[in-house]
């Protein structure tokens, strides 16, 4: 079973909409919890992190938050603009520094005008 | 500012031909590199990762190879490719180990096996 589970696995959102993504993990001890953005065809790239003290943190219009109790976090879009289309990946790093990052499969989401 | 190059960009080969993907580093020293590969629908997963020059460790065992020749260079490599190995490579670098360290993404390499 994968140690990090997203959903939903793909959505269509409407231009300027609002949309969350899940996360679900249960990789622990874990060090921080990262979501990537992975356009198609291009390598991931790192929009926040958050270490296990930590419940939420802002990039622009991306806010990310974490639940260690429940070992949950979520990644919200606002105002979703085109270019928001991609994967959304959630990458939990375990303690012990071998870096052996969980990965999720991502979200895909769609955005249309 | 440091950068991460992959080549080829993508690359169709015929089953049973050799392969190699090349990743460099620049404006770094001395980084972790990693080997990673992505399937459709799944998850990135590790394949290789290296902490300097000729040590190598590999995740699962599997039809290729790495090698890093040199501080910021690392190689992968097939002798006989198979249909399996068709997928979306991605070399990536990280800095130390830190809780914040984090892994910086190459633009991949496409390979479709025929």
């Amino acid at each position: 079973k994968n140690q990090v589970e997203q959903s939903p696995q793909s959505l269509i959102i409407l231009e300027g909409k609002n949309c969350t993504l899940q996360c679900n993990y249960t990789v622990s001890p874990f060090s921080n919890l990262r979501w990537y953005k992975q356009d198609t065809g291009r390598g991931p790239v790192s929009l926040t992190i958050m270490t296990f003290s930590e419940n939420t943190k802002s990039n622009g219009r991306y806010t990310a938050t974490l639940d260690a109790d429940t070992k949950q976090s979520s990644l919200h879009i606002t105002a979703s603009q085109l270019s928001d289309s991609a994967s959304y990946i959630c990458v939990v790093r375990p303690t012990g520094g071998n870096n052996r990052l969980a990965f999720g499969k991502g979200n895909q989401v769609v955005v249309i005008p | 500012s440091q950068t991460i190059h992959q080549w080829p960009a993508t690359l169709v080969q015929p089953v049973g031909s050799p392969l190699s993907l090349e990743c460099t580093v620049e404006g770094t020293s001395n980084p972790n590199l990693y080997w990673y590969r992505q399937a459709a629908g799944r998850g990135l997963q590790l394949l290789f990762y290296s902490v300097g020059i000729g040590q190598i460790s590999s995740e699962v065992p599997q039809n290729l190879s790495a090698s890093r020749p040199q501080d910021r260079q690392f190689i992968l490599s097939s002798k006989k490719l198979l249909l399996s190995d068709s997928g979306f490579y991605l070399c990536a670098w990280s800095a130390g180990t830190g809780a914040y360290n984090e892994q910086f993404f190459g633009p991949g390499t496409r390979l479709t096996v025929l």
